[in-house]
């Protein structure tokens, strides 16, 4: 069965302050590995998709890094409109995808 | 492009009601599924569709029934609601026939509330 558990359930920072998220996960073959943001009220807004150990990709102040057990999404120097829930899930053997509770962030200015 | 459009946005239903809720996509794809969202507990899948006429269960999937009768529509029916099926529902879809490898787009989810 594939797992997904992220922490921190909540992280509070200062506009500016850098800092990680974490996503760790076990499945069986994992064909992908997603992150999500999740505005109030919204549905997800896809960020990433990783699909091997050592893989990163980034996008604006956000950079996902995979290895064989988790994955980090960076956040640098972020703007009180980073503030959201932060998803991640997993795609493994079967033809799901298998979510984290989330890490809900606010920036605060 | 609408995207995937999920309707109602709220309802309330007494217990023992039945209802349907609609999801459309516009960008033909051939992946689509449920899922709810309960407080601390994630998103977790009901039933998803590989295509037209093409269903299956995934981790939750009691107390719903779903059909797939065009590429475009995906409804998810209550057959007998129950307080345990107060949510928020979401409807994705994704380009091929499984989330592997490619983005899923979200409706804009319903709030459901069984009292």
């Amino acid at each position: 069965e594939d797992q997904v558990t992220q922490s921190p359930e909540a992280l509070r920072l200062q506009e500016g302050e850098s800092s990680s998220l974490n996503c760790s996960y076990t499945v069986s073959g994992l064909r992908g590995l997603f992150w999500y943001r999740q505005d109030p009220g919204k549905g997800p807004e896809f960020l990433f998709t990783l699909y091997s150990a050592g893989e990163e990709k980034e996008k604006e102040r956000l950079k996902a890094t995979l290895t064989k057990k988790e994955s980090f999404l960076h956040i640098t120097a972020p703007k009180p409109e980073d503030s959201a829930t932060y998803l991640c899930a997993v795609s493994g053997s079967a033809r799901q995808l298998t979510f984290g509770s989330g890490t809900q962030l606010t920036v605060l200015p | 492009n609408a995207g995937v459009t999920q309707t109602p946005k709220f309802q309330v239903l007494k217990t023992g009601q039945s209802m349907t809720l609609q999801c459309a996509q516009d960008m033909n794809h051939e992946y689509m599924s449920w899922y709810r969202q309960d407080p601390g507990m994630g998103l977790r899948l009901i039933h998803y569709s590989v295509g037209a006429g093409i269903t299956d269960q995934g981790e939750v999937p009691n107390g719903y029934n779903v059909s797939r009768s065009t590429t475009e529509d995906f409804p998810l029916r209550l057959l007998s609601a129950a307080p345990s099926q107060t949510s928020v529902y979401f409807c994705a879809s994704s380009y091929g026939t499984a989330p592997v490898n490619t983005e899923a787009f979200f409706g804009q989810g319903t709030r459901l509330t069984v009292v």
